[in-house]
């Protein structure tokens, strides 16, 4: 079975630059989460989908970071402009279901190491 | 009060010897428990489920005290494999939370 598929696996930027980040769930999994991972410190959570509905987004720094996902398959997750506490992994996972309708396991990808200068 | 919380570490455990690490929660109403390992610069991965009768894989035990709020993780027999971060992860109001992790480093 393929895994969660992410791109690219390393970006680096000047900060107030764009970027972007793309991830491809496993087939079939509902629920789609976008990480942010700090050196350091454990994943947290910046949006949830639900198919292509958001379910939780209330991390996501609004002001600069956006996340679609179209069809309710592939997602992308931007961020506009960069600032440099946005240096990072990036993190995408994907579950069958979500943690509220009897949770199954979240698999991840490989993530997008992000270095803002 | 962070969420989910755990001691960082690191435990520098020798080779065979055996570690246990706690991990709290604030949410009372929070439903399910998981340990995932997460090796350096990789992803997490499901290392194992919590159950409120307790588990067993192999040489590692979860335990859920739902009274004290904490899930505990027990590795017998440790290897240098064993190396890692493990996260402890809580489901609560349809999210899934991560706390920030524990680092165990086997020595031989």
């Amino acid at each position: 079975e393929a895994g969660v598929a992410q791109s690219p696996r390393y970006k680096i930027i000047e900060k107030r630059q764009s970027v972007a980040f793309w991830c491809n769930p496993i087939s079939g999994h509902a629920t789609l989460y976008w990480y942010q991972q700090i050196l350091g410190q454990g994943p947290k959570l910046l949006i949830q989908f639900q198919n292509n509905g958001v379910v939780d987004d209330s991390q996501l720094p609004k002001d600069r970071f956006s996340a679609e996902r179209l069809k309710g398959v592939d997602s992308t997750l931007k961020i506009q402009p960069a600032k440099l506490e946005d240096s990072a992994v990036y993190l995408c996972a994907s579950s069958l279901e979500g943690p509220g309708q009897g949770y199954t396991e979240a698999f991840f990808g490989q993530g997008t190491r992000l270095t803002v200068v | 009060r962070k969420e989910v919380e755990q001691d960082p570490g690191p435990f520098n455990v020798p080779e065979g010897a055996t570690v246990a690490f706690n991990c709290t929660y604030s949410n009372s109403a929070s439903q399910s428990f998981f340990w995932y390992r997460q090796d350096c610069r990789k992803e997490p991965k499901l290392l194992m489920s919590v159950y409120s009768s307790g588990n067993e894989d192999g040489r590692f035990t979860a335990q859920l005290n739902r009274a004290s709020q904490y899930i505990s993780l027990l590795i017998r027999d440790s290897k240098l494999s064993d190396s890692a971060t493990y996260l402890c992860v809580v489901t609560s109001w349809g999210k899934l939370q991560f706390g920030a992790g524990t680092q165990v480093v086997v020595t031989p």
